[in-house]
């Protein structure tokens, strides 16, 4: 089975200062990995994704995620946080296999605060 | 166009009540999802369409029934509600057949309130 686990259900930050979200995964597969963001009253928007081509995963808004393998993890950095960055943060895997296929499971979210 | 759209927005309902969930994209993408998310949780995964069939439905209870009369449209078929299925239900849609590098794309959601 696949899952994720996201370190930490709040991360504060200030404005300019890096953004670091934590993401470990488990799979008994290679996995596929997708980080999310959800602003307040709207669904939810890909950031990224991981598919086994580049291990360094460049997405919108100037995130980017680093697949390690030796350390099962995927987690999400921008260089320098901006307000409209405030916003609760997914990650999620899926993975190749039987009935499982294209099943996303998710990760209990991060909410980002940026201070200005 | 990568849009996903769902109404309403906003649904109140009582228990009794029968109410419908639309969910439309215009995309061409053959798969299509109902997701449940309670505040501050991931959303949860209730039904995949795949190619307008029914191919996953996680144990949702019958009260909610799922519909997908064409490839760009998706309903949820509510009735006989409980307070506790207040939720935000996001549609979501991806490509073809659901396969695992496909990216989903998420609908604003339905606010739904049960009294």
């Amino acid at each position: 089975a696949q899952s994720v686990t996201q370190l930490g259900s709040h991360v504060s930050v200030s404005e300019g200062a890096l953004v670091l979200l934590r993401c470990n995964y488990s799979s008994s597969v290679p996995p596929y990995l997708f980080w999310y963001v959800q602003y307040p009253n709207q669904g939810l928007q890909l950031l990224l994704k991981y598919t086994s081509a580049a291990t360094l995963v460049k997405g919108i808004n100037g995130f980017e995620a680093e697949f390690k393998k030796s350390e099962t993890s995927f987690h999400l950095t921008k260089p320098s946080a901006h307000m409209s960055d405030a916003a609760e943060y997914f990650c999620a895997v899926t993975a190749d296999r039987g009935s499982t296929l294209g099943r996303l499971y998710f990760g209990r979210g991060t909410q980002l605060t940026v201070w200005p | 166009d990568t849009e996903v759209t769902q109404t309403p927005k906003h649904l109140v309902m009582g228990m009794t009540n029968k109410k419908s969930l639309k969910c439309e994209q215009h995309m061409g993408h053959r798969a299509m999802y109902w997701y449940k998310q309670k505040a501050k949780k991931p959303p949860e995964l209730m039904f995949v369409y795949s190619y307008e069939k029914l191919s996953i439905n996680e144990s949702v209870p019958s009260r909610f029934s799922p519909e997908c009369p064409n490839s760009s449209l998706l309903n949820l078929h509510l009735h006989a509600l409980q307070p506790e299925d207040s939720a935000l239900y996001l549609c979501a849609s991806s490509q073809g057949r659901p396969i695992s590098t496909d990216t989903q794309y998420f609908g604003p959601g339905t606010r739904l309130t049960v009294l």
